[in-house]
């Protein structure tokens, strides 16, 4: 699985949008990128993920680079309920190969009033 | 809710013990992975099963062992524990081996926290 670099911390204004990048320049042609999130201790939980189009769902938006070297996830009006660490993995999504998920440092997102 | 209930929720127990996690997939959900995540090492895959057979094995140590029973649900067993092995201890579930065909999603437990003292 392609190794992915994420900031280890951001800071974002309530109502705001939050913009949280992730650099995937290994990634390979059949590699998804997958984001998660982790709000304090939590089990994680499943945002988004995306090929090479960009994707949106109620939860957010997520903008894949045209040579799918770098992804940013978006969500468009933060609340304080989105602090959370956010992860980028990227992974095959195959029918055969095992689904476990490699999570790295993530991002810990601060929403602020 | 996930959908994906873990038990216990709190477990403090002394080195040397032994300990059963255990966990009930979402309905239908034939994989479950167990995750553990401590302080310093951030979440780290132990391995996966689906409708009973292992699939995938991670960092999981010897004296950790893991198996799925019939009815789909899977117990995490810890022995001769050690202070290092406090910890929270994650299952999540999914509908198929890998993540195509679906949502390619996760869905976690709220975890076991392990307190080894």
């Amino acid at each position: 699985d392609a190794k992915t670099t994420q900031p280890t911390s951001m800071d974002c204004a309530e109502g705001r949008a939050a913009n949280l990048p992730c650099n995937h320049s290994t990634i390979s042609g059949n590699e998804y990128v997958y984001w998660y999130r982790q709000i304090h201790s939590q089990g994680p939980q499943y945002i988004i993920h995306g090929l090479k189009n960009n994707e949106t769902n109620e939860m957010a938006s997520l903008i894949i680079t045209e040579d799918r070297k770098s992804s940013t996830l978006i969500l468009p009006h933060a609340t304080l309920r989105d602090t959370a660490v956010y992860y980028c993995i990227v992974r095959v999504a195959s029918y055969n190969q095992g689904g476990k998920l490699i999570f790295g440092q993530g991002t810990e997102l601060s929403v602020k009033p | 809710d996930s959908g994906v209930t873990q038990t216990p929720k709190h477990l403090i127990t002394a080195t040397g013990q032994r300990v059963t996690l255990r966990c009930s997939p979402r309905s239908g959900d034939l994989s479950v992975y167990w995750y553990q995540q401590s302080l310093d090492q951030g979440l780290q895959f132990l391995i996966q099963y689906y409708n009973g057979e292992e699939r995938a094995k991670g960092n999981i140590l010897e004296r950790f062992s893991a198996q799925q029973f019939p009815d789909l649900h899977s117990e995490l067993n810890l022995s001769s524990l050690e202070l290092g092995d406090s910890a929270l201890y994650f299952c999540a579930s999914s509908a198929k081996i890998g993540l195509a065909g679906g949502t390619g999603e996760l869905f976690f437990g709220e975890g076991s926290r392990l307190t080894v003292l």
